[in-house]
Parts: structure tokens; C-alpha cells; sequence
């Protein structure tokens, strides 16, 4: 059974940089597919935010490309996210999924990060 | 990327059948078979209930249904439930490399 597990901090400042890792059990990473992220603020709907491939090959959302960092690290089995200059808006549940083509089928439980000095 | 357009909400009685629709372009919902719905109960994390348009993941009971019709996709849910009270949410792969989700649908079991 493939699981995913979100961690990083729950607070991050205005101005800093989300990091959010996901760890992958009972799938190895190198053996393909495009691993993603997905938010959803309070009270709203899902949003996608990008996803990479275990060779480092990544799609990202046009409105976060600028400040969206991804990575793979396949000899720890997990993948990454770092969000640059944070704002409240970006306040949400992060999730991390495997993404198909035609839907993510696998996804952690999430995580709430919320933005604030 | 614009947001998919769903109906804000939908609602039925026990038994009955509802859809919920999902409108896109030629260039996401229409152009590939690549579209996803989602089940989300309050504070849960999004459950996939149909991929690639209408094929069901092992587990999902076959009262859901997805199909599509040039650019609109739609959901079928079929003798409805108590339990099928939630948020649904659709989602298409884009021409632009990129996934875009609908704004989300509440279905209200009456």
C-alpha cells in the first residue's frame, strides 16, 4: 500500500519560505510516476500546485511558478516543496498526492501551515 | 489558468440520483481524457471516486459514475445515501502541462 506523509513547519512567517517535505512508503520514487502538491485554504477549494518526476522533470501552476521550488530526493524516498515569499493567502492545507495524468491517486493526510508573524 | 465550473451546489433526497457537472475548454476537459472527481468530508482529506474520466479506484462503490460530453464532464451518483453528503470536486490535465480543479460542488442529501 503506498502512503504519503506531509512534514514541515505549521508557522511560517510573511516574507519567509514554506518547506514542506513528503515521505513515500510502500513505492519507490525512482521507479516513476510525477509526484505533486495540492493546497486547499480554509474554507476553499483544492488548488494545484505543481508536481515533479522522480528524474527531477517538473509542471508547475503558472500563478506559483515564480516563487515554487520542487525537488526529489530518491535515496530518501521523499519529494519537496519551497514556496518563497509567503503572504496569508498562501495559509492552507498542504497535500502531497502521486499524480496521474487522469487523477492523484495516492495522497498524504495533509498539513496545515499557516502564515503570520 | 482559469478554475473548471462547477454548480455551487446540488442537493437530493435518499434513492435518488443527482449529477454534478464540470465545465471546461478544448484545451483541458474537452481536449483529453483526463479528468478526476473528488469526495471531500469536512475536515478529510479529498478521496478520488472516479480517474480518467470514469473509471472507478478498487474500493469505490459502483453508485458513482463519470462521463464526459465535448467539454463538459459530469458525476453521477446513483441511490443516493446519507453518507454521500460532502464536497465534490473535478479536476482535468491541460494543455498547458498543468492540472486545474474545479471550484467544488456541495451535494446535500435531503
Amino acid at each position: 500500500q503506498v502512503q504519503l506523509q506531509e512534514s514541515g513547519p505549521g508557522l511560517v512567517k510573511p516574507s519567509e519560505t514554506l518547506s514542506l517535505t513528503c515521505a513515500v512508503s510502500g513505492y519507490s520514487l525512482s521507479s516513476g510516476y510525477y509526484w505533486g502538491w495540492i493546497r486547499q485554504p480554509p474554507g476553499k477549494g483544492l488548488e494545484w500546485i505543481g508536481s515533479i518526476s522522480h528524474t527531477g522533470s517538473t509542471y508547475c501552476n503558472p500563478s506559483l511558478k515564480s516563487r515554487l521550488t520542487m525537488s526529489v530526493d530518491t535515496s530518501k524516498n521523499q519529494f519537496s516543496l519551497k514556496l518563497s515569499s509567503v503572504t496569508a493567502a498562501d495559509t492552507a492545507v498542504y497535500y502531497c498526492a502521486r499524480t496521474l495524468y487522469g487523477g492523484n491517486d495516492y495522497r498524504g493526510q495533509g498539513t496545515l501551515v499557516t502564515v503570520s508573524s | 489558468q482559469s478554475a473548471l465550473t462547477q454548480p455551487a451546489s446540488v442537493s437530493g433526497s435518499p434513492g435518488q440520483s443527482i449529477t454534478i457537472s464540470c465545465t471546461g475548454t478544448s484545451s483541458d476537459v474537452g481536449g483529453y481524457n483526463y479528468v478526476s472527481w473528488y469526495q471531500q468530508h469536512p475536515g478529510k482529506a479529498p478521496k478520488l471516486m472516479i480517474l480518467d474520466v470514469s473509471d472507478r479506484p478498487s474500493g469505490v462503490s459502483n453508485r458513482f459514475s463519470g462521463s464526459k460530453s465535448g467539454n463538459t464532464a459530469s458525476l453521477t451518483v446513483s441511490g443516493l445515501q446519507a453518507e454521500d453528503e460532502a464536497d465534490y470536486y473535478c479536476s482535468s490535465y491541460t494543455s498547458s502541462r498543468t492540472w486545474v480543479f474545479g471550484g467544488g460542488t456541495k451535494l446535500t442529501v435531503l
